[in-house]
C-alpha cells in the first residue's frame, strides 16, 4: 500500500493568515493527489483533484501544488469557514489511501 | 446534481454481518466506480473499496476477507456487507463516486453510523 504522511497533524492559526499543508507519499503518484476539507459531522468535501485542481464551487485561496511524493495544499487568506480538518487521499493505485489529517484550529 | 444515501441498521451484532445500501439519485449509476469509505469516531478515512457499474470490484487487501460489493444498475444502488464484524469496525460508514475525470471521489453520501455491540 502506499503511505500518505500529512504534516502538520494540528495547526493553529488566525484569521487572514496563509496556511500551508505537507502530504508526502511514500512511492511516486505523478499527480494522482486530492485534498479535502471536513468539518464535524459531516461528510469530507472535494477541494484539490489531481494535486492542482480546484474542484468547481471551491473558493479560489485554495490551491495545490507538487507532483511525484511532495504535495502542498496553501489556503492564501483564512477565512472562519476554513477551521476543518485537512485529508489528503492518493488516487494513483489502488487501495486508496488517505493522509491522517491535519487539524485546523483557531488561534 | 448527484446525491448518495447510504441506509442500513445502525446496530450490529458482533460476529454478525453488517449491511449497508447507498442510493443514488440525480445521476445514471452507470460508468462509474463507488466506493465505500469508513471513519471510526475521531480518527481518519479508511477506503475500503469500490464497484463499477458493471459490477467488477477492488477491495481494500485489510478487509477483503470479509468484504463484499454488488450493484443493482435497475434501482441505482450499490450495497456494501462485511461479515464477522468485530467492535473495530464500528465506525461511521460513507459512500462516494469516484470521479473519472479526476480520480477524486467528488460526491459522498452523508454517511451512516454503524455500531457493532451486542
Amino acid at each position: 500500500d502506499i503511505q500518505m504522511t500529512q504534516s502538520p497533524s494540528s495547526l493553529s492559526a488566525s484569521v487572514g493568515d496563509r496556511v500551508t499543508i505537507t502530504c508526502r507519499a511514500s512511492q511516486t503518484i505523478s499527480n494522482y493527489l486530492n485534498w479535502y476539507q471536513q468539518k464535524p459531522g459531516k461528510a469530507p468535501n472535494l477541494l484539490i483533484y489531481a494535486a492542482s485542481s480546484l474542484q468547481s464551487g471551491v473558493p479560489s485561496r485554495f490551491s495545490g501544488s507538487g507532483s511525484g511524493t511532495d504535495f502542498t495544499l496553501t489556503i492564501s487568506s483564512l477565512e472562519p469557514e476554513d477551521f476543518a480538518t485537512y485529508y489528503c487521499l492518493q488516487s494513483y493505485t489502488t487501495p486508496r489511501t488517505f493522509g491522517q489529517g491535519t487539524k485546523l484550529e483557531i488561534k | 446534481q448527484v446525491q448518495l444515501q447510504e441506509s442500513g441498521p445502525g446496530l450490529v451484532k458482533p460476529s454478525e454481518t453488517l449491511s449497508l445500501t447507498c442510493n443514488v439519485s440525480g445521476g445514471s449509476i452507470s460508468s462509474y466506480y463507488w466506493s465505500w469509505i469508513r471513519q471510526p469516531a475521531g480518527k481518519g478515512l479508511e477506503w475500503i473499496g469500490r464497484i463499477y457499474s458493471s459490477g467488477s470490484t477492488n477491495y481494500n487487501p485489510s478487509l477483503k476477507s470479509r468484504v463484499t460489493m454488488s450493484v443493482d444498475t435497475s434501482k441505482n444502488q450499490f450495497s456494501l456487507k462485511l461479515n464477522s464484524v468485530t467492535a473495530a469496525d464500528t465506525a461511521m460508514y460513507y459512500c462516494a463516486r469516484d470521479a473519472s475525470y479526476s480520480r477524486a471521489f467528488d460526491y459522498w453520501g452523508q454517511g451512516t453510523l454503524v455500531t457493532v455491540s451486542s
